[in-house]
């Protein structure tokens, strides 16, 4: 149970942004929401992550709604090197530090156009 | 490039034999993680190590073990193999406190059980 839900597929043109939504309406307070993805069979990317704040790096920004039930990823300014499998994930952090193993779903299949 | 390594890179074998992977994590990193990644299952988490001892198992088989050596170098057993064994195995490296234990992967075996 990935206990996230994200669309299986989206478009997008080259230079564009990519709006990237995910549900996560059961989350708990501790819960982390996390970004990886994953170009063909490569290993998978860590993006950017966040518990409640926006966050933004230098390859994304990460929107979260105030209630938490869900996020947004943005990639500013889309490239064909984007096209990726892009993965929302939730993960409980251990009070004493460290965390459990990642719980991937299916995923977004961003393609990005010419 | 993360800065996890995984060896070999593709490693080709018949049912029934028995291989070991090898994952060394980025340098200063305590934890690693083994994936398994199949057409059928997605990407699943099978084992988290944590400063050479075991801290979380997730879908691993009896099949399977794992250990990480004092050099934090970590191996992946694979025994009695069979044909749906065939996966990429993907191992990932993280470190307490470090960006709140963010995960990165290598890139990976390719295992083919012929």
């Amino acid at each position: 149970d990935a206990k996230t839900t994200q669309p299986p597929s989206m478009d997008c043109a080259e230079g564009r942004a990519a709006n990237l939504p995910c549900n996560h309406s059961t989350i708990s307070g501790n819960e982390y929401v996390y970004w990886y993805r994953q170009i063909h069979s490569q290993g998978p990317q860590y993006i950017i992550h966040g518990l409640k704040n926006n966050e933004t790096n230098e390859m994304a920004s990460l929107i979260i709604t105030e209630d938490r039930k869900s996020s947004t990823l943005i990639l500013p300014h889309a490239t064909l090197r984007d096209t990726a499998v892009y993965y929302c994930i939730r993960l409980t952090m251990y009070s004493g530090g460290g965390a459990d193993g990642l719980t991937f779903g299916k995923g977004t299949h961003l393609i990005i156009q010419p | 490039d993360s800065g996890v390594t995984q060896t070999p890179k593709h490693l080709i074998t018949a049912t029934g034999q028995r291989v070991t992977l090898r994952c060394s994590p980025r340098s200063g990193d305590l934890s690693v993680y083994w994936y398994q990644q199949s057409l059928d299952q997605g990407l699943q988490f099978l084992i988290q190590y944590y400063n050479g001892e075991e801290r979380a198992k997730g879908n691993i088989l009896e099949r399977f073990s794992a250990q990480q050596f004092p050099d934090l170098h970590s191996e992946l057993n694979l025994s009695s193999l069979e044909l749906g064994d065939s996966a990429l195995y993907f191992c990932a490296s993280s470190a307490p406190g470090r960006q709140r234990d963010t995960q990165y992967f290598g890139p990976g075996t390719r295992l083919t059980v012929l």
